[in-house]
């Protein structure tokens, strides 16, 4: 299986703030990386799909980057609604696996 | 806008099955990709399992010899049976279409059912 591995776990961050999330996987995974963001009680939604590509609907201060095995998800300016857990997944192979989280916090 | 939607009991005794449907609304079950993901209380995701719309299937390899993810496309449903069960089964369940091909994805996702397993 492919391990996906984030950091930090946690961080805290104030509105406004520019926040860089990291996503690592245990083999090159070429761009075959999405990015989900989970609000307390609420489904896993999509905002980064194949590493670069914003889902529609998303705002466009989050973006993704990377490829093989290091990637990041950025916000540019960190929202009140934005405070989340943030899951990276691998789509190379199956099993799809997920990474830890990282749990935004104010 | 294609909405999906998880359904099942509420409690699962230990050694018994898990059943869950997910209705599908807002779009056709063919010519997709349907998959189920859980996730412990507190903890991260583990994809479950896909199913396409011809019924080929394809299992994490953890929970493969336990799991059955099937469609019934009279009623626009797909539904998944994890035999077996012990108090580690207990998640939140999620159903999601999953974007297959070359590049995949899930969205959208249900909004999760709490499957708890305890006597």
């Amino acid at each position: 299986d492919i391990q996906m591995t984030q950091s930090p776990s946690s961080l805290s961050a104030s509105v406004g703030d520019r926040v860089t999330i990291t996503c690592r996987a245990s083999q090159s995974i070429s761009t075959y990386l999405n990015w989900y963001q989970q609000i307390p009680g609420k489904a896993p939604n999509l905002l980064i799909y194949g590493a670069l590509s914003l889902q529609s609907g998303v705002p466009s201060r989050f973006s993704g980057g990377g490829s093989g095995t290091d990637f990041t998800l950025t916000i540019s300016s960190v929202q009140p609604e934005d405070f989340a857990t943030y899951y990276c997944q691998q789509s190379y192979s199956t099993p799809f696996t997920f990474g830890g989280g990282t749990k935004v916090e104010i | 806008q294609v909405q999906l939607q998880e359904s099942g009991p509420g409690l699962v005794k230990p050694s018994e099955t898990l059943s869950l449907t997910c209705t599908v609304s807002g779009g056709s079950i063919n010519n997709s990709y349907w998959s189920w993901i859980r996730q412990p209380p507190g903890k991260g995701l583990e994809w479950i399992g896909y199913v396409f719309y011809t019924g080929s299937t394809n299992y994490n390899p953890s929970l493969k010899s336990r799991v059955t993810i099937s469609l019934d496309t009279s009623k626009n449903q797909f539904s998944l049976k994890l035999n077996s069960v012990t108090t580690a089964d207990t998640a939140v369940y999620y159903c999601a279409k999953m974007r297959g091909g070359s590049v995949n994805w899930f969205d959208p996702w249900g909004q999760g059912i709490l499957v708890p397993v305890s006597s």
